[in-house]
Order: C-alpha cells, then structure tokens, then sequence
C-alpha cells in the first residue's frame, strides 16, 4: 500500500537556525499535504502542493513539490520556539482521494 | 480548530463500558473523519463519511462504530473499551475539494 516516509522522525535545534525535513514515497502523489500539531492540539494545516515542481511559502515556511511527484521538502527559517511541535505530510490515497496517508511526523523541539 | 468542536476533552473508562464521542461542525462540509493518535503511530483513521448518510471504514476500524447523524454531527462509539483503546482522538472535515482537512481539538481517552 501507499505509504509516506519521513525524515529526520526528530529534530532539537536552536533558535533561529534553519530547519529542513522531508516526506517521500515509492508512489505518485498529485497533491502533497503539510500539517503542523501544536503541542495538545489537532493538526492545522500550512501549506498544500498541487503541482510537481511548485514552490509555495507561508511566512517562514517554504514547501516544494518534488518533480518525481514523489517527495516533498519543507523548509523552516530562522526557527522560533512557537515553530516547537509535530510537522506532518500527507496526500491523497491512490484508491479514494476522500482519504488521506499520512507520514509518522517529523517532532522539533526548539531551544530558546 | 475553529468550526469543529469536540465533546468530551477527556474521558477515563473501565473496560468494558461504552461511551460515544461526538463531533459537530459548522463549516458546511461534507466529509467527516475519525482518526486516533498514538505515541509513533502518527494519525490513523478509524471511520470516515463522505457525505450525510454514507460511512465507511478507515484502517482501523475494529471496536468502534460511527453515526453520520446529519450533515453537522459525526458520532464515534465504543460499545466495549478495552485498554488497547487509550489514545487521543480526533474528528476533521473536509470540503472533499482540495482535500484539506480541518481537525477538532481532540478527545484524551483512558480505559483502564
């Protein structure tokens, strides 16, 4: 089945270093989710990709669809300690686009 | 997490017993979804509904049954907790569109 991997699964940093993680498949995706949970909270959404090779920011945050349409990047610069929680990747199942696979999250811890 | 509220925040049962967690939106959307979330499982959907009147299973639906009450309300019960049942629970929805999903704040469950 489909499956997203991502990496690192964590990351402690300081404050205002950059951060980079990353969400790949062994499968096409056409849509390419990213989601951040704040501690005790359900996740929000941050950025969605709808094309391969698309480069979208939100503030500090940048997101690339990968060309192969099999990976995606996001990007954090300059981290501040409200960046600390969960980021995860999704994107639409293969067999119904109502649902979504998600990666295991990748947990960044900031040090002020 | 505006538009979806969740009840209860937090719940602690016995095995055995029964309880329904109930999820209510005001954002108009059709597709509503149950997931839980344990520590380095990421989010795995139990049920989902795409539209008033339709349920179907998600990856982990045994031990729980839903209600699609109306187009607002999502219920999630289980008729006979067991221990393997503690997690953190969250409801979302989505316009079914873009397939961007807006998640409640979460149900902490216990069962002893």
């Amino acid at each position: 089945g489909q499956q997203l991997n991502q990496s690192p699964q964590s990351m402690f940093i300081q404050e205002g270093e950059d951060v980079s993680m990353n969400c790949t498949s062994s499968s096409i995706f056409n849509t390419w989710l990213w989601y951040k949970q704040d501690p005790g909270e359900g996740p929000v959404l941050l950025i969605a990709l709808y094309k391969a090779g698309e480069l979208t920011s939100n503030g500090r945050l940048t997101a690339q669809f990968g060309i192969t349409r099999k990976d995606s990047f996001l990007n954090i610069s300059a981290s501040i300690p409200s960046d600390v929680g969960i980021y995860f990747c999704a994107g639409p199942s293969a067999g119904n686009n109502r649902k979504l696979i998600w990666g295991l999250g990748t947990s960044l811890a900031v040090n002020p | 997490n505006a538009g979806v509220t969740q009840t209860p925040k937090f719940q602690v049962l016995k095995t055995g017993q029964s309880m329904t967690l109930q999820c209510a939106q005001d954002m108009n959307h059709n597709s509503m979804y149950w997931y839980r979330q344990d520590p380095g499982m990421g989010l795995r959907l139990i049920y989902y509904s795409a539209s008033e009147g339709t349920t179907d299973k998600g990856e982990v639906p045994n031990g729980y049954n839903v209600s699609r009450l109306n187009k607002r309300e999502f219920s999630l019960r289980l008729e006979s907790a067991a221990p393997s049942q503690t997690s953190v629970y969250f409801c979302a929805i989505s316009s079914g569109g873009p397939l961007t999903q807006y998640f409640g704040p979460g149900t902490r469950l216990l069962v002893l």
